[in-house]
């Protein structure tokens, strides 16, 4: 069966540290994997996706289809980028199977 | 203004009582769903569309019903609720299949005593 595992419930850095959000996934088939964020007050939105290899907002993640992992990582963390972020996998028809979610708070 | 709006927000009920969230639409994306978000357990999938009269279960269907009559709406109904039903509920659309990004609702917070 299909599972997305985030092992950190919170994650707490000062601003200006790297960051790294823990992502590894379980699924029979070729993963399609996605970072969601959620801001305070906002709405839960798409930040990235592996297939677009892109860089959004600074943060980047790389599939590592042998240690089956979707880490994301960020350089230099800002205040803002505290947040929620929940780690999906795309199991059909756009239905995605999310993880319980990492809470990151950057501290000034 | 155009987008995905889930209404009511708030609501409070009781055990037992019929509760119907609304979900709406302008975007006339084929896919909607209806995800919970609870503390310990992130995201959970309990319906979604992939039309108008096309409707199939998630991870946690049980205790829920949904339709969708028409593209734009797909309501979420709790037929008789209970505490454990307690949450927040999320209706996303998509614009197809394929794309894996959704856009989601501000969220409605069901309090059930």
């Amino acid at each position: 069966a299909q599972r997305v595992t985030q092992p950190e419930k919170l994650l707490s850095v000062f601003k200006g540290a790297p960051v790294e959000l823990k992502c590894n996934y379980s699924y029979s088939g070729s993963p399609e994997l996605f970072w969601y964020v959620q801001y305070s007050r906002q709405r839960l939105q798409l930040l990235l996706r592996h297939i677009s290899r892109e860089s959004i907002k600074g943060f980047t993640a790389d599939l590592n289809k042998g240690e089956t992992s979707f880490h994301l990582k960020k350089p230099f963390a800002q205040e803002e980028d505290s947040a929620m972020y929940y780690c999906a996998l795309n199991v059909g028809y756009s239905t995605l199977t999310f993880g319980k979610g990492t809470m990151l708070l950057v501290s000034p | 203004d155009a987008g995905i709006t889930q209404s009511p927000r708030y609501k409070i009920t009781e055990t037992g009582r019929q509760v119907t969230l609304m979900c709406h639409q302008t975007w006339s994306h084929s896919y909607m769903f209806w995800y919970r978000q609870d503390l310990g357990h992130g995201l959970r999938l309990i319906y979604y569309s992939a039309a108008a009269d096309i409707t199939d279960k998630g991870e946690v269907p049980d205790g829920y019903v949904v339709s969708r009559s028409k593209t734009e709406n797909f309501p979420l109904t709790l037929e008789s609720a209970t505490r454990s039903q307690t949450s927040v509920y999320f209706c996303a659309s998509s614009v197809n299949a394929n794309t894996g990004e959704l856009f989601f609702g501000e969220g409605s917070r069901l309090t059930v005593l």
